[in-house]
């Protein structure tokens, strides 16, 4: 079945960068679009950025472009969120997500992987 | 990029029905038919529940339904069961965005 599974959690300090792997499986990975997600503490989702994974193409969420970088690896069916500067308010659990349609962008998002949590302290 | 409007909660008893609506702009839910529908529970990944205003993923119960109308978007959940206690989250294509709601607590009293 298509599965997306994440890396595990991850400590960082204040100023530093976390990259976060999602591996595919159970489908053509070049594709589909990947798309990230994460959700601080008792707030809401928040949308990240999206890669297409055939192009490598990328768009990024205004408030997030300059310090967020998505890439992939087709050979090996894995897509990565790397977010740089980090500080405390970055401090949540990130999900990778596949877009649900083939070949372009239908903008939702199924299945997701379980989540990473992204802890920044000093 | 405003988060979209969500009610913070709904409830309702086993077997009645619950709308949650979802408010943007004509940007955004007014201006696309790509708007989503998400079940979180706590903990675990969220699940696809309504996709394009009002098409049912594979395995997703009828039960679940979804609308618009001009700038808000709906969700309805009818014959309401115990296991659809949960947060609920509409997500909307805005052209050169994406943005969610804020999120709804459903509790089945």
């Amino acid at each position: 079945q298509v599965q997306m599974v994440q890396s595990g959690a991850e400590v960082k300090k204040p100023g530093a960068s976390v990259k976060v792997s999602c591996k595919a499986s159970g489908y053509p990975f070049s594709g589909y679009y990947v798309h990230w997600v994460r959700q601080a503490p008792g707030q809401g989702l928040e949308w990240m950025g999206w890669i297409n994974c055939d192009t490598g193409g990328t768009d990024y969420a205004q408030r997030f472009r300059g310090r967020v970088t998505l890439t992939r690896d087709t050979s090996i069916g894995t897509a990565y969120m790397e977010l740089s500067r980090l500080t405390s308010d970055d401090t949540a659990l990130y999900y990778c997500a596949r877009d649900v349609g083939y070949g372009g962008s239908k903008n939702c998002f199924d299945p997701w992987g379980q989540g990473t949590l992204v802890t920044v302290s000093s | 990029q405003s988060a979209l409007t969500q009610p913070r909660s709904v409830s309702g008893s086993p077997g009645q029905s619950v709308t949650i609506s979802c408010t943007g702009t004509s940007s955004d839910v007014g201006g696309y038919n790509y708007v989503s529908w998400y079940q979180h529970y706590p903990g675990k990944a969220p699940k696809l529940m309504i996709y394009g205003v009002s098409k049912w993923p594979s395995g997703v119960p009828d039960r679940f339904s979804g609308s618009k109308s001009g700038n808000t978007a709906s969700l309805t959940i009818s014959g309401l069961q115990a296991e659809d206690e949960a947060d609920y989250y509409c997500c909307s294509y805005g052209g050169t965005y994406t943005v969610f709601g804020g999120g709804t607590k459903l509790t089945v009293l």
